[in-house]
């Protein structure tokens, strides 16, 4: 069975700051998404990562993907207050309509 | 591109009464969409998957007869939430599938007092 593991699930950080948000799956996975959810909104689609070695940058955000460790990680740069919210992973199931495991989140507090 | 509404955005009805929650793909067609349930402070849990034109395919310990899913086009599915309990109270969120990647409708908060 599929479990996706992020960690950690809280982080309260000041701007400015560097951190590193994890995701670890159990099982061979062909994709693996991360999305930001802002209080009380949906979610909004930041990366998908198809491949070994997968690099993705976006701003401040840079997502990467190791399928032999089976792990995913969302990177923040000089943290801004905008970038508070939560973020999960998501990884593919294999099945021929793309579901998705998720991961609990990781909620993102970013302090001025 | 990829925009998926949802509607209504929020819901209070009373107990034992049914709530019908539209999901729409509003510029792009959706093979498939997915129904989501998110508690409080959690993840997201899949409720159902609908693909057009053919029954949904309900994940393990949700009542088929209590979500009613209907997938009737390529941009519209629908769920219902029937003789609904204070229980089934939630956000509900939705997802159509363009591709490779599930783009969100806003949700819909439902409150059953």
């Amino acid at each position: 069975e599929l479990k996706v593991e992020q960690n950690p699930l809280f982080l309260s950080m000041q701007e400015g700051k560097n951190y590193t948000i994890y995701c670890n799956y159990s099982t061979t996975s062909d994709r693996l998404y991360w999305y930001r959810q802002d209080p009380g909104k949906s979610l909004e689609s930041l990366f998908v990562l198809l491949s070994n070695g997968a690099v993705k940058q976006e701003g401040r955000l840079m997502a990467s993907l190791d399928t032999k460790a089976r792990l995913s990680t969302l990177h923040i740069t000089a943290a801004v207050h905008d970038l508070s919210a939560t973020y999960f992973c998501a990884v593919d199931k294999g099945s021929s309509n793309y579901q998705l495991i998720w991961g609990a989140g990781t909620k993102l507090i970013i302090k001025p | 591109g990829a925009v998926v509404s949802q509607h209504p955005s929020w819901v209070i009805c009373k107990s034992g009464t049914s709530v019908k929650i539209e999901c729409r793909s509003l510029d792009f067609q959706a093979t498939t969409m997915f129904w989501y349930r998110q508690f409080p402070k959690q993840s997201l849990m899949l409720m159902a998957t609908s693909n057009e034109g053919s029954k949904a395919t309900y994940e393990q310990g949700v009542e088929k007869d209590k979500f009613l899913i209907n997938h009737a086009s390529l941009t519209l599915s629908t769920l219902t939430v029937t003789s609904a309990h204070p229980e089934d109270s939630s956000f509900y969120i939705c997802s159509a599938r363009w591709g490779i990647t599930q783009y969100f409708g806003p949700g819909t908060r439902l409150t059953v007092l």
